[in-house]
């Protein structure tokens, strides 16, 4: 059973394009990250979100709390963006966490 | 810019054999986390730390598991004897604030933004 999933699970785009993934949720949440990995493996923290809206450089995250659902939107696309962006949250309780399985984003030059 | 920091970055061990992986967190932070990511899979919650206590911890993290503050900085997570399925990447994250619970248990609300270590591949053989 997965908390959360993410679609698509590998995305390829040419640079430039305009770019979303989804994440939907199946329990209650306090919150909601964003997460980067780089090829490497490390991973950073983009956004994390308990309602609305934020934009941080070319990155916008949204989330419907009643739909139980979030979009990462990458605008202008660079072949740097491309890594795996994971979706996680954390329950209402406060304190379980769940991941879903990440996206894989190639940019193209 | 403060970061999280991991020793070592790469662990080779021999099955049954103890680690102790360790993290340093951000100064000011209070919170913190052991994630894990075996190779090709997603990553897990291990466990989340607050006030010298743990606040939580998911089914993975049995009786082989350990985590410990041994000072003001450090953060470390220990696996008394290993296992083959122990190998993976293991993140530690720390973040600045959360909401205790005033219930009586700690409870720790991840509502802030959590900062990542670049991760420990432990390898067991």
């Amino acid at each position: 059973k997965n908390e959360v999933e993410q679609s698509p699970q590998n995305l390829t785009a040419q640079e430039g394009e305009f770019i979303t993934i989804n994440c939907s949720y199946s329990v209650g949440i306090s919150a909601l990250h964003w997460l980067q990995q780089h090829p490497g493996g490390g991973i950073v923290s983009l956004f994390m979100l308990s309602s609305g809206k934020k934009k941080h450089g070319r990155l916008i995250a949204t989330i419907n709390i009643q739909e139980k659902h979030s979009s990462l939107h990458i605008t202008a696309s660079h072949p740097r963006d491309s890594a795996v962006y994971i979706c996680a949250v954390v329950d209402y309780t406060g304190n379980q966490f769940y991941f879903g399985t990440g996206t894989s984003l190639t940019v193209i030059p | 810019e403060p970061e999280v920091t991991q020793t070592p970055s790469h662990q080779v061990t021999q099955m049954g054999q103890e680690v102790i992986l360790r993290c340093v967190p951000i100064s000011n932070h209070l919170y913190f986390y052991w994630y894990r990511q075996i190779l090709g899979q997603k990553v897990e919650f291990l466990v989340s730390f607050y006030n010298n206590e743990i606040s939580e911890k998911s089914e993975i993290f049995d009786d082989q598991f350990s985590v410990e503050r041994p000072d003001g900085s450090n953060f470390t997570l220990k696996i008394r004897s290993t296992k083959l399925e122990d190998s993976a990447m293991y993140f530690c994250a720390s973040s600045r604030t959360g909401t205790p619970s005033t219930s009586g248990r700690i409870v720790v609300r991840s509502t802030d933004t959590q900062y990542f270590g670049p991760g420990t591949r432990l390898t067991v053989l």
